[in-house]
């Protein structure tokens, strides 16, 4: 099975900084790789898929780069709402899906 | 307006089945494109993929947990349904049931549901 690797497993850092958050895939997955944000006691949404395609709605300060394993979640100026986990997800319907094992993000 | 809802136990005796329901509204599992999946997440810890089932009725499932999963749907009703066998307190999670629509990943969850595993 392919397997999602996130780095870091945490972070802090301040209001209105650039936060960067990897996930490495231990095999090509192409641009099959979705972020998701998800708060304490909530289920997760989704914020980026197909790697760099911003979900409706979803803040412009959030992004999404890279393609086959190696692939990064860009918050480009934090803001206290973004308090969360972040999870990556290589996704398809044949056959497996995988998340990465989450990066808590605080606040300084 | 797409929404999903689980339900299911609260509360289930170790080595016993859990049947988990999705009902769903918003969209047609018939439709190309269209899946369910079910995911998990144990207090304090990682999400973690089950199930899925698409519009052509076919079925996928974590390899880890394949001889314990029955993913099935109604179309008719809107529904998937999960079913666990075997049950132990390590499954004591709450359980996801969330849309994917091909290339595009879980686009909307239901709010999921805790399921303690206990005797």
């Amino acid at each position: 099975d392919i397997q999602m690797t996130q780095s870091p497993s945490s972070l802090s850092a301040s209001v209105g900084d650039r936060v960067t958050i990897t996930c490495r895939a231990s095999q090509d997955i192409r641009n099959y790789l979705a972020w998701y944000q998800q708060k304490p006691g909530k289920a997760p949404k989704l914020l980026i898929y197909a790697a760099i395609t911003l979900e409706s709605g979803v803040p412009s300060r959030f992004s999404g780069s890279g393609s086959g394993t190696d692939f990064t979640l860009t918050i480009s100026s934090l803001q206290p709402e973004d308090v969360a986990t972040y999870y990556c997800q290589k996704y398809d319907s044949a056959p497996q899906i995988t998340f990465g094992q989450g990066t808590r993000l605080e606040i300084k | 307006q797409v929404t999903l809802r689980e339900s299911g136990p609260a509360l289930v005796k170790p080595t016993q089945t859990l049947t988990l329901t999705c009902t769903f509204s918003g969209f047609s599992l018939s439709t190309g494109g269209m899946c369910v999946s079910w995911i998990r997440q144990p207090p304090g810890k990682a999400l973690e993929w089950l199930a899925l089932i698409d519009w052509d009725d076919d079925k996928y499932y974590s390899t880890s947990l394949k001889t314990r999963l029955t993913i099935s749907k109604d179309t008719s009703k809107n529904q998937v349904v999960l079913t666990m066998t075997n049950m132990d307190p390590v499954d004591t999670a709450t359980y996801y049931c969330a849309r994917l629509r091909e290339g595009s990943g879980n686009d909307y969850w239901g709010q999921g549901i805790l399921v303690t595993v206990s005797s």
